[in-house]
């Protein structure tokens, strides 16, 4: 069992849809919780990052940690096309060392 | 400011092989990190280095390895290539490694170098 899992997807909604994408982990030590964002031919950048558990909001992009059931979320209100892109959550316990999620590939359709 | 610079961008090499590939990191960083992304497996840590010392390693075989120099500038290479091997190459630099207590040091990743094992 991998110890960060994430659904593949494609995922495909219409332009404003309210847009939810999920991570399950397996190890209670990691502390820091990022969701990075990958376009084509292009590395991932970082979206957010929540320390612990909790909500963290910036625009319109919301993550939430629930570490009790080791399950972390991201939420994007009014999806824009160019929102399409692969969505990678990343866990780490304090080092540099990032786990990530398989990644989930996602297409906002005008 | 520039961001994270890999070179080469495209590479193409044979089973047995050897590859070397290189990072330069955002001006001011130290601390350097590796991934190997594959269809099959995603992200994958490989090694971070900071201050020229290897701080952290992945689960690859010893085919793998790397070093930083003073400049912070860092290579990976890759012995004996075998044809699982062929994956995009990330490297991402950050200022420091984490301080803990909530401080979180992004990590900037490069475009990658694509390598493709024949």
């Amino acid at each position: 069992q991998k110890e960060v899992e994430q659904d593949p997807g494609p995922l495909s909604v219409p332009e404003g849809a309210i847009v939810s994408l999920n991570c399950t982990y397996s190890n209670s030590a990691f502390q820091y919780f990022m969701w990075y964002r990958q376009y084509s031919r292009k590395g991932p950048e970082l979206l957010m990052y929540t320390y612990s558990s909790g909500n963290k909001e910036d625009g319109r992009f919301t993550a939430q940690v629930d570490k009790s059931s080791k399950y972390i979320s991201l939420f994007i209100r009014d999806s824009q096309p160019s929102d399409s892109a692969t969505y990678l959550c990343a866990l780490s316990q304090g080092a540099q060392k990032l786990v990530f999620g398989q990644g989930t590939r996602l297409t906002i359709n005008p | 400011k520039a961001g994270v610079t890999q070179t080469p961008r495209y590479l193409i090499k044979t089973r047995g092989q050897q590859v070397t590939l290189s990072c330069s990191p955002i001006s001011g960083h130290r601390s350097v990190s590796w991934y190997q992304q594959t269809p099959g497996q995603g992200l994958q840590f490989l090694f971070e280095y900071f201050s020229e010392t290897q701080r952290n390693k992945g689960n690859f075989p010893g085919r793998f390895s790397g070093r930083q120099f003073s400049n912070s500038r860092s290579e990976m290479n890759v012995s004996t290539l075998e044809l699982g091997d062929s994956a995009l190459y990330l490297c991402a630099s950050s200022l420091n490694p984490p301080g803990g207590g909530g401080s979180y040091n992004e990590q900037f990743f490069g475009p990658g170098t694509r390598l493709t094992v024949l």
